[in-house]
């Protein structure tokens, strides 16, 4: 079955700690994105790339880096800059840059 | 800057009946798309429907249809015959078609269906 897939589902961050999210899809597209989001609120993006070793900042991409090494995969660190990093993070992707996007099942970060 | 406005943070709706979920929009691009999106308990968000901004006509996908009205800068989703199945949070969002690849969301509405 063709699809997005993150791990973990949930994932606890210690203070002063990176930690990596992966996202993974097998549906041959090009262009990755990832979304965070906060309770009540809509989804903002941190960061996309329309291929592989290219990747743009999105509106929140500060205490994140990403890296686009192969076409199916697209890993987030959020890093120890990141002060308020508990959300819930979504993963997407879509055959061409501004087609329709298509998302995960995401990963909630929790700060212990 | 564009932006997405849903002003119901919750409805109700008898099961069987149709249900219109609000979105209005603002952007000054004259090319854009709208997308809505449904998000069960679960965390997935499951795209539902698409228009793009110089579509003739109404999407419409299954019980799903977008009621686009240009002018009023609006966008909004009616379900037909509702099922227990879709109670869930519903986002419309919108990304204008030569801008960044960010997709603006709204903040959402929760669709409780009643048996």
């Amino acid at each position: 079955d063709g699809g997005i897939t993150q791990s973990p589902k949930y994932l606890f961050r210690k203070e002063g700690q990176n930690v990596t999210l992966s996202c993974e899809q097998n549906l041959n597209h090009d262009a990755m994105y990832w979304y965070r989001q906060d309770p009540g609120q809509g989804l903002r993006l941190i960061y996309y790339s329309q291929i592989v070793n290219d990747f743009q900042k999105g509106d929140i991409a500060e205490g994140y880096s990403v890296s686009r090494e192969k076409k199916e995969s697209f890993p987030l660190t959020v890093t120890s800059a990141q002060k308020n990093p508990t959300a819930f993070y979504l993963c997407a992707s879509s055959i061409l840059p501004r087609e329709t996007q298509y998302f995960g099942p995401g990963t909630r970060l929790l700060v212990l | 800057a564009q932006k997405i406005t849903q002003t119901q943070p919750g409805m109700f709706v008898q099961e069987k009946e149709a249900v219109t979920l609000d979105c209005t929009y603002d952007t000054s691009d004259p090319s854009y798309g709208l997308f809505w999106y449904k998000q069960p308990s679960s965390g997935e968000m499951i795209f539902l429907i698409y228009q793009g901004s110089y579509d003739q006509q109404n999407a419409t996908e299954g019980r799903y249809s977008l009621n686009f009205q240009k002018a009023r800068k609006s966008a909004n989703l009616v379900i037909s015959a509702s099922q227990l199945g879709d109670s869930a949070m519903y986002f419309c969002a919108m990304r204008e078609l030569f801008g960044n690849e960010k997709l603006t969301f709204g903040t959402g509405t929760r669709l409780t269906i009643i048996p």
